[in-house]
């Protein structure tokens, strides 16, 4: 059974940092995309970025470009996201979802809130 | 970025009645390999997104039947031919065609 499992989200002032991460099990971690996706309180869905399975490869959304710093280790089946500079509009619950085009399973989510 | 604009908003509906809800994309979602990643999510109350349907028409593993997906191009729609209880949630329409990603607004189904 797939299963993604995301941690590390809390309480932050603007401007703080925070590291998410995203255990991964049950399937080959090591070939799949794997995306972060958020949803502010009460809002829709935002695509946030992804990285290709070797690593080489990482896409951000603009509004995070320069500030969030997606990464992975495929020894741990792990993701995570580097999130610098963060600002009240960046409150949200964070997803750790798997596969690129067509995003097939996701976490059950970890809330970061940005607010002094 | 590739807008998709979902309606209606909200769509309120009697149990074993059909739903359908619109979703119209700003660009056409077809991929260099001949695939349109336009892809539906169905999001119940405090539960994370599920993948119900991907690549316009696929459904997913366990998806009820009464739920379809279809359309082409920029135009794209889901069905519940006939809505049960269970089928209470927020529906998003995402395109993984073009860089970066993006959903729909989504649509509120609930129950008269």
């Amino acid at each position: 059974e797939v299963q993604l499992v995301e941690s590390g989200g809390g309480l932050v002032q603007p401007g703080g940092s925070l590291r998410l991460s995203c255990a991964a099990s049950g399937f080959s971690f090591s070939i799949y995309w794997m995306n972060w996706v958020r949803q502010a309180p009460g809002k829709g869905l935002e695509w946030v970025a992804n990285i290709k399975p070797d690593g080489s490869e990482k896409y951000y959304v603009d509004s995070v470009k320069g500030r969030f710093t997606v990464s992975r280790d495929n020894t741990k089946n792990s993701l995570y996201l580097q999130m610098n500079s963060l600002r009240a509009e960046d409150t949200a619950v964070y997803y750790c979802a798997r596969d690129s085009r067509a995003i097939a399973y996701w976490g059950q989510g970890t809330l970061v809130t940005v607010s002094s | 970025d590739v807008v998709l604009t979902q309606s209606p908003l909200s769509l309120p509906v009697t149990l074993g009645q059909p739903a359908s809800i619109s979703c119209r994309s700003s660009q056409g979602l077809v991929f260099s390999d001949g695939d349109t990643f336009l892809n539906w999510f169905q999001q119940r109350p405090g539960q994370s997104p599920r993948r119900l349907i991907y690549k316009i028409s696929e459904r997913d593993s366990g998806v009820p039947d009464r739920f379809s997906g279809s359309g082409s191009g920029t135009d794209f729609t889901l069905k519940i031919s006939r809505v049960e209880a269970e089928d209470v949630g927020v529906y998003y329409c995402m395109q993984g065609t073009h860089w970066p990603w993006t959903f729909g607004q989504g649509t509120r189904v609930e129950i008269k």
